[in-house]
Order: structure tokens, then sequence, then C-alpha cells
């Protein structure tokens, strides 16, 4: 089993660039988790998908972020225009659904917005 | 969305010692709580979990304490090793999502 596979694994961009997180669940998953983390806030939820249908994205902080879930095997979470306090690193997850199954998290994508 | 409080922040211990992780949560419904270890670089990965149904459960070295009247639980690491140097998160789970603490990071010195 691959894991979660998140790219890019690290970014560096300017202040108004639009930029696109990536990420594959491990197969067979149906349920897919969007994090962030920062040294002040911790570890936040930003978005929830079950069976590609978004659940619950009261996490998101603002317009400025948007989740996709095309497909049982892909989703996006894209930040148009960044700012620097978007720089953190954003972890996708994903697991079988169903009360108290593990969670497996990506190896995370690490923003830098300057 | 901070719904689980977690402390200390950082702890240093060492080798062979014990080390106490404490969180609470103020989510009644929340019906199962994980610890998640995470090291440098990588993603967190989950360690040990409970439900409060029971009191304490226990996993080599690592043991969940679990008060649910208090809405407390805590995790222990006996002999601490070097190895075990990480960042601990503690969670509550609402339906299929985890609320975080957020996070202990654990130095053990030989």
């Amino acid at each position: 089993d691959a894991g979660v596979i998140q790219s890019p694994r690290h970014e560096v961009t300017e202040m108004g660039q639009e930029v696109t997180l990536r990420c594959k669940p491990i197969s067979g998953h149906n349920s897919l988790f969007w994090y962030r983390q920062t040294m002040m806030r911790g570890l936040e939820l930003l978005i929830y998908f079950n069976n590609n249908v978004p659940i619950d994205d009261s996490g998101m902080p603002e317009d400025r972020f948007s989740a996709k879930m095309p497909n049982a095997s892909f989703s996006t979470l894209k930040i148009q225009p960044s700012e620097p306090r978007d720089s953190a690193v954003y972890f996708c997850a994903s697991s079988f659904a169903g009360f108290g199954n593990t969670i497996y998290f990506g190896e995370g994508s690490w923003l830098t917005v300057v | 969305q901070q719904q689980v409080k977690q402390s200390p922040q950082s702890l240093i211990v060492q080798k062979g010692g014990i080390s106490i992780i404490n969180c609470a949560y103020e989510n009644t419904a929340f019906d199962y709580f994980p610890w998640y270890q995470q090291f440098p670089g990588k993603g967190p990965a989950l360690l040990i979990a409970i439900r409060p149904d029971v009191s304490e459960k226990k996993e080599g070295r690592f043991t969940i304490s679990f008060n649910k009247s208090a809405k407390q639980f805590s995790l222990h690491i006996m002999d601490s090793q070097p190895g075990d140097s990480a960042t601990y998160f503690c969670a509550g789970a609402d339906t299929d999502k985890l609320i975080f603490g957020t996070g202990t990071r654990l130095q053990v010195f030989p």
C-alpha cells in the first residue's frame, strides 16, 4: 500500500499567486480530510469529504480556499490568491468511513508564501 | 474549533523516565479518543486509542487513562526512550472527523 500521496512536498510562492495542492488517498478509503498545521494553531481540520461529497467545510478559513474531490482517487486544495499567513504544512488524510476507524496521513505539503 | 485542550506544550524527560501528557475536551459527543505521534517531516500516525466505556488502555509502554466525568484523558509513556522524541497529539472524534489538541513536543534525553 502506497499510503496517502501528496504533491508538491514543498512549494514557495509569491503573495497573490494561486496555489494548488494535490492528494491521492489510499485505495478503498472513502473519507478524505484536509488539515493545516501551524505552530500557533496546531492541526486544524479544513474540510472533509465522504464518498467524494464535501461533508463539513466549516474549517475553511475564507473564500480564498477551495477544495474539490472529482473522483475517489484525487482531491485538490486551492488557495487563490495566496497570502503570507497561509504559510503552513497542509496534510491530506484518508480513512475508511466508520466510527473509530484510523485516519492515515500523507507526509504533507510545506507551503511558504513570501 | 478548539475543543480539545492539551498540555504541556513541551516536555523534556530523561531516558527511562515517565512522560505524561494531558488532554481535556468539551464536546460530549466525542466517543473515540486517539493519540497520534508525529516525527519531524512526517505526517501524524496513530499510536493508541480508547473509547470512553473503558478507563484505561495499555499497549506496550503506552497507556491511556480516561476520566469520562472530568472529560479528561492522558497518555503515559513508561520507560521513555530517545526514539520516543516526537510531537504527540490527542484528539476527539465527532462522527468521522478528528479534532486535535495543539500538540506536545516530547524530548527524551539519554
